[in-house]
């Protein structure tokens, strides 16, 4: 069975730090690229991150850009976002999230979702 | 930035009936289009991807039609279980985007 495990979350002061991670089974890891998505109390669904099979490539959204680094460890077959200088907008859920197609980048649906880890930024 | 809107925002239905939620993207997506049934207290699970194929898992009175800028999600009759929140997303071009969502809702 295909699962993604999400931990890390936490209540952190703005300005703080936190790394989300996220285990993978079931599949070839090494295979897809992965993405984090988050979800904001009551809100819709924003894209934060992708990052390509071999960890080479990764793309950001403009709300973390410079602030939220992706990164895998295929050995390991987890996804990490480290987040820094959080601000209280970044209070979210954060979900971890397999491309449907392995051998795309762009152009796949989120096939597989985890449960979700909880990010609050507050003092 | 493709921007993704959905309508409407909340759609109320009767069990039995059809429900068409809409999706408009800003710019062309081709057929990168993707929808999401998102239930409370759970992650979203992929319902049509391509905008018109059908997931694992989830039966024929859901189907999705579409491509370019403007796509339909259509329930032909539904049941309890499918009240919930749709998102359509599209991922032609970064940044990845979705829609607002729609809540469907008992009447």
């Amino acid at each position: 069975e295909v699962q993604l495990l999400e931990s890390g979350g936490g209540l952190v002061q703005p300005g703080g730090s936190l790394r989300l991670s996220c285990a993978a089974s079931g599949f070839a890891f090494t295979s897809y690229a992965m993405n984090w998505v988050r979800q904001a109390p009551g809100k819709g669904l924003e894209w934060v991150s992708a990052i390509s099979g071999s960890g080479g490539t990764t793309s950001y959204a403009d709300s973390g850009k410079g602030r939220f680094t992706i990164s895998r460890d295929n050995s390991k077959n987890t996804l990490y976002l480290q987040m820094n200088s959080l601000r209280a907008e970044d209070t979210a859920v954060y979900y971890c999230a397999k491309l449907a197609d392995s051998r795309r980048y762009l152009g796949s649906a989120f096939g597989i979702w985890g449960q979700g880890t909880m990010v609050t930024v507050s003092s | 930035e493709i921007v993704m809107t959905q309508s409407p925002a909340t759609l109320s239905v009767s069990p039995g009936e059809r429900a068409t939620l809409s999706c408009r993207a800003s710019q062309s997506v081709s057929n990168n289009l993707a929808w999401y049934q998102q239930k409370p207290g759970q992650a979203p699970r992929l319902l049509i991807d391509g905008a018109s194929t059908r997931a694992t898992g989830f039966p024929a009175r859901f189907s999705g039609s579409g491509s370019g800028t403007e796509f339909t999600l259509t329930i032909s009759s539904l049941q309890s279980e499918d009240f919930a929140v749709y998102y359509c997303q599209q991922y032609n071009n970064w940044p990845l985007t979705f829609g607002g969502g729609t809540k469907v809702e008992i009447k």
